[in-house]
């Protein structure tokens, strides 16, 4: 079964006091690694698609790794508009659709 | 490109009701999956439809049931609702195998 594990669970930082978020999974062969963003009463919103050890994909203050194991959403001075709850999702490659798994999140809390 | 849209945004029912919620993916996209997401259990897939086929179905009971149109558009139904489907439940779309989805804003559902 496969199984998605985000730490730490919340997140409290200063404005510009850098920090990173990881996803632990468990799958028998991964397809993708997905990154999605949530803020409170909306919908997760994408963020990055990783496919490969070693992969690293950047969008402004974020940059997305992965390992054969883990994957780490990294935060560059952030800023309190970061705040929001990061999800991690993995699709295996024995999945016959596009179903992912999520993990349970970080929530990330920027203060000025 | 208009995102995904879901209707309606909010929803109140009480229990032994049932409920259909819609789904319009993005243009061009012909794969949708939907999600329950709580704050005891996150996020969970339900169902995924490709060119109004199920692809893939998760651990729900037969109470959750869903379709898809010739247009793309589904919808999902839930019969005899109980308390515990009080949850957001979210549609996403994509274009193709293991590429990123794209979520809507997802509809409340409270059970009373």
């Amino acid at each position: 079964e496969d199984q998605v594990t985000q730490s730490p669970e919340a997140l409290r930082l200063q404005e510009g006091e850098s920090s990173s978020l990881n996803c632990s999974y468990t799958v028998s062969g991964l397809r993708g690694l997905f990154w999605y963003r949530q803020d409170p009463g909306k919908g997760p919103e994408f963020l990055f698609t990783l496919y490969s050890a070693g992969e690293e994909k950047e969008k402004e203050r974020l940059k997305a790794t992965l390992t054969k194991k883990e994957s780490f959403l990294h935060i560059t001075a952030p800023k309190p508009e970061d705040s929001a709850t990061y999800l991690c999702a993995v699709q295996a490659d024995n999945n016959a659709g596009n179903m992912l798994t999520f993990g349970g999140g970080t929530r990330l809390m920027v203060k000025p | 490109k208009a995102g995904v849209t879901q209707t309606p945004r909010y929803l109140i029912k009480t229990r032994g009701q049932q409920v259909t919620l819609s789904c319009s993916p993005i243009s061009g996209h012909r794969s949708v999956s939907w999600y329950q997401q709580t704050p005891g259990q996150g996020l969970q897939f339900l169902f995924e439809y490709f060119s109004e086929t199920q692809r893939n179905k998760g651990n729900f009971p037969g109470r959750f049931s869903g379709r898809q149109f010739s247009n793309s558009r589904s919808e999902m139904n839930v019969s005899t609702l109980e308390l515990g489907d009080s949850a957001l439940y979210l549609c996403a779309s994509s274009w193709n195998l293991g590429v990123e989805q794209f979520f809507g804003p997802g509809t409340r559902l409270t059970v009373l």
